[in-house]
């Protein structure tokens, strides 16, 4: 069953601009991650944000937590071509498991 | 990729044959993963493997079996393979810190 949810599910946007990504869970966790997935390849982890953590930073990425909504965003800044893939939220399933439980993804695309 | 690769990259197989899928890491983490990425649904866990010869089921774990004899290798068996196992499958390795890496995935198709 799924866990997490993001909005949009898809998101169009011109180079420079920001991307906001959401993502919706049911249950406590320990942690949420984010992790990109490029046409045809696999994902690749970008950044893990632990339940007592409000935000974190990584580069142009900036990722916030609401525990009290059960909610969290990604934020791209200044956003380039090359960002253009699907974006998944993962939380560790209930009970705080080594398993993930995976969103549907928000396809990005950012047009030059 | 973090030292993950998955063999083979591509197969087409027909309806009733068995298949396996082949997963090694260089990375020498404990936990080691099967998905299945299909439109519609995400990212779906199959089974997982939290050491050598110690594995679990996950969602939708029918129909697929997983071995892993050493901890650089998992593979995931489909024993008689349906049109419904057509979809694209991952291969994961996980940390104590529950962060995942990700082969380049395996395309099959079930005819």
């Amino acid at each position: 069953s799924q866990q997490g949810e993001e909005d949009p599910q898809a998101l169009s946007i011109q180079e420079g601009e920001n991307a906001t990504m959401n993502c919706s869970y049911k249950t406590s966790i320990n942690n949420l991650q984010w992790y990109r997935q490029n046409s045809g390849r696999g994902l690749v982890h970008l950044i893990l944000i632990r339940s007592n953590e409000r935000e974190k930073h990584s580069g142009r990425l900036r990722v916030t937590l609401d525990t009290s909504k059960k909610s969290s965003s990604l934020l791209i800044t200044a956003s380039r071509a090359a960002d253009t893939a699907s974006y998944f939220c993962a939380t560790d399933a209930e009970g705080g498991s080594e398993k993930l439980v995976f969103g549907k993804g928000t396809k990005l695309t950012v047009n030059p | 990729d973090a030292g993950i690769t998955q063999s083979p990259r591509h197969k087409v197989t027909e309806t009733g044959t068995p298949v396996t899928l082949r997963c090694h890491q260089t990375e020498n983490h404990r936990y080691m993963y099967w998905y299945r990425q299909d439109p519609g649904h995400g990212l779906r866990l199959i089974h997982y493997s939290y050491g050598v010869k110690d594995t679990d089921k996950g969602e939708v774990s029918d129909g697929y079996s997983v071995s892993r004899s050493k901890t650089e290798d998992f593979l995931l068996t489909l024993e008689s393979a349906t049109s419904s196992q057509t979809s694209v499958y991952f291969c994961a390795t996980g940390t104590d810190y529950n962060e995942q890496f990700f082969g380049p995935g395996t395309r099959l198709t079930v005819l």
